[in-house]
């Protein structure tokens, strides 16, 4: 089973922030959160990750909480094109575990004008 | 350019009838791995590799086989493909512990 669990689907309205929640309640210490998003049966595109402190890169913020347990990816202003599918994963990173790592189902976003 | 090739894109094929799916990686990287999605499941992982001659099992191994003779090429191998394994497949690859890069997937049907 899939260690997170997102919500199945959110509506954004175009030119406003879309906050996609993720529950990561059995994080490890070694585990960091990854998101990912997938746009209609395209291949899966990395969109940022992080261990514990919050981090921002040119396509969205990562909110994650104190406890870890918990994170928030921030996309500030969304567009049409940010209609996708939406993954937030945890992926080990100790040399013997961080091969094998689950996707859950994630969220469906539909931007709308 | 920094790509994750699979071929083919589409294949129809017929139950028992061995097929191979290739993966190709021009980034140098160690880590590779083979992800199956239906409607409804996400992505599923069915093997990786960590780098040469090194491969493990992923969720959903059952059915395929894989080998890592180079480190750019990861081939996914339906020896006796049935109707169960039409899915939409991708390859992926990565430095250790780095983000994955995908491929651009293969819809696989079997009849």
């Amino acid at each position: 089973d899939a260690k997170t669990t997102q919500p199945p689907s959110m509506d954004c309205a175009e030119g406003r922030a879309a906050n996609l929640p993720c529950n990561h309640s059995t994080i490890s210490g070694n585990e960091y959160v990854y998101w990912y998003r997938q746009i209609h049966s395209q291949g899966p595109q990395y969109i940022i990750h992080g261990l514990k402190n919050n981090e921002t890169n040119e396509m969205a913020s990562l909110i994650i909480t104190e406890d870890r347990k918990s994170s928030t990816l921030i996309l500030p202003h969304a567009t049409l094109r940010d209609t996708a599918v939406y993954y937030c994963i945890v992926r080990p990173m100790t040399t013997d575990s961080w091969g094998k790592f689950q996707f859950g189902a994630g969220t469906q976003v539909v931007v709308t004008p | 350019e920094a790509q994750v090739t699979q071929n083919p894109r589409y294949l129809i094929t017929v139950t028992g009838k061995k097929l191979t799916v290739t993966c190709s990686q021009n980034m140098n990287h160690e880590y590779m791995s083979w992800y199956r999605q239906d409607p409804g499941l996400g992505l599923r992982q069915i093997y990786y590799s960590m780098n040469v001659e090194v491969t493990d099992k992923g969720d959903v191994p059952e059915g395929y086989k894989v080998s890592r003779k180079e480190k750019r090429n990861f081939p996914l191998i339906l020896e006796s493909p049935s109707p169960n394994q039409t899915s939409l497949y991708f390859c992926a690859s990565s430095r250790t512990s780095s983000p994955l890069h995908f491929g651009n997937g293969t819809r696989l049907t079997v009849t």
